[in-house]
């Protein structure tokens, strides 16, 4: 199984900074990563699939990075909206699994 | 538009079992995967299983076989997720979910069902 793991557990910011969220694989995934962002007592929602693609209608704020290992999540400038969970997603190897999340807290 | 509307929130025992719908509407049932991950309080995400609702074919994470079991009703639109010998562990949100047109990724999920294992 691949083990996702995510850097830092939290990080704070205030609304305007940028934001830089690590997803590191134990084995390659090639570019068959996802990011989504959850808020308190909501579903998660599909930011970022196959490493660097948006999703419809998400904000072009939220960029992606990476391919084997290492993957990046890049908020440009944090909108208060965007303070969250975000947790990444690898659909190269069965079974599909997911990082522990990184909360977003603002500062 | 797309909807997955998923059962309410139960109260377990250890070593019972629960039951988890989710009824799907706004496209055909049987032409996307459905998945089942879950999510206890404060942890990560953690996908459990899924099923092709057109042919009935499954499989599980290693972790839950022989306790988990998905099944679907297609006329009435709905797969299920049952849990067996249910232990605190459990307890979790367990969302049913669906890859978007021509994605393998999770576009689509229930609104989740909190399952409470307490003695």
């Amino acid at each position: 199984e691949v083990v996702l793991t995510q850097s830092p557990a939290t990080l704070s910011l205030s609304p305007g900074e940028r934001a830089t969220l690590s997803c590191r694989a134990s084995q390659s995934v090639g570019s068959y990563l996802a990011w989504y962002q959850q808020k308190p007592g909501q579903t998660p929602r599909l930011l970022i699939h196959d490493a660097s693609n948006r999703a419809t209608g998400i904000p072009a704020r939220f960029s992606g990075s990476g391919s084997g290992t290492d993957f990046t999540l890049t908020i440009s400038s944090l909108e208060p909206e965007d303070f969250a969970v975000y947790s990444c997603q690898q659909r190269s190897i069965w079974p599909p699994s997911f990082g522990q999340g990184t909360k977003l807290e603002i500062k | 538009q797309v909807q997955l509307v998923q059962s309410g929130a139960e109260v377990k025992k250890p070593g019972a079992s629960v039951k988890v719908s989710c009824k799907a509407s706004g496209y055909t049932f049987t032409s996307y995967d459905i998945n089942w991950v879950r999510q206890a309080t404060g942890q990560g995400l953690e996908w459990m299983g899924w099923m092709n609702p057109n042919s009935g074919d499954t499989d599980y994470v290693q972790k839950f076989q022989g306790r988990i079991t998905i099944t679907r009703n297609t006329s009435i639109r709905t797969a299920y997720m049952e849990l067996s010998s249910l232990r605190s562990e459990d307890t979790a949100v367990y969302y049913c979910a669906r890859p978007g047109f021509g994605s393998g990724w999770f576009d689509y999920w229930g609104q989740g069902t909190l399952v409470t294992v307490s003695s």
